[in-house]
């Protein structure tokens, strides 16, 4: 398995457009968490989904922002539109169900690092 | 409200020297607690977890309920042990929340 696959690596756009990001989870993980990492802040978890249904998207920072899986093999996070203060790297990562016990560890995609002009 | 807290944003020692990452964290139940490391041009990985209780690459971490504390430590820092380090504690069987990273640089 090529692990988690995320695209694009990196995205330069100008305030006010739309970004979409995309993410491969690894086949046969049922979770998949969308993380924003910026200086200040560290690792943010903006959404996650389970069976391709989301479960809790309490960290997405506005409307602005939407996320979708329409498959267990596919999900977007989606910018519309685009702000400067937007600028992060945003990793998607995918986790299987361990038992009774939830989310097994974390695998994480190599990101994607967007810059808002 | 689950808060994870790595004080300090960049550690640096030299190499042979003692390490130690700090984390804190705020949790009303029983807490899981783990540590992934970024090294450059990676991806973010695990390192250990607190329910193992293993050594991974001479690193150690126990979990203190006591002190809310889940150090981590190593005896011996290695130049390849320059990495980005995140503590992180699981809520509710599927939410993860990440502390704010420590950056390790391990001088020669």
């Amino acid at each position: 398995d090529a692990g988690v696959i995320q695209s694009p690596r990196h995205e330069v756009t100008e305030m006010g457009q739309e970004v979409t990001l995309r993410c491969k989870p690894i086949s046969g993980h049922d979770y998949l968490f969308w993380y924003r990492q910026t200086m200040m802040r560290g690792l943010e978890l903006l959404i996650y989904f389970n069976n391709n249904v989301p479960i809790d998207d309490s960290g997405m920072p506005e409307d602005r922002f939407s996320a979708k899986m329409p498959n267990a093999s596919f999900s977007t996070l989606k910018i519309q539109p685009s702000e400067p203060r937007d600028s992060a790297v945003y990793f998607c990562a995918s986790s299987y169900r361990s038992g009774d016990s939830g989310a097994n560890v974390l695998t994480f995609g190599a990101g994607s690092r967007l810059t808002v002009l | 409200a689950q808060r994870v807290t790595q004080p300090e944003k960049l550690l640096s020692v030299f190499k042979g020297a003692p390490v130690e990452l700090k984390c804190n964290y705020s949790y009303s139940g029983s807490p899981e607690l783990f540590w992934y490391v970024q090294y450059s041009r990676q991806r973010l990985q695990l390192l250990l977890r607190h329910i193992s209780r293993e050594s991974i690459k001479g690193f150690t971490a126990d979990l203190n309920k006591g002190e809310t504390s889940f150090h981590l430590k190593k005896p011996f820092a290695q130049e390849e042990d320059s990495a980005m380090y995140y503590c992180a504690l699981r809520h509710n069987f599927n939410k993860f929340y990440f502390g704010s990273g420590t950056k390790l640089n391990v001088k020669p």
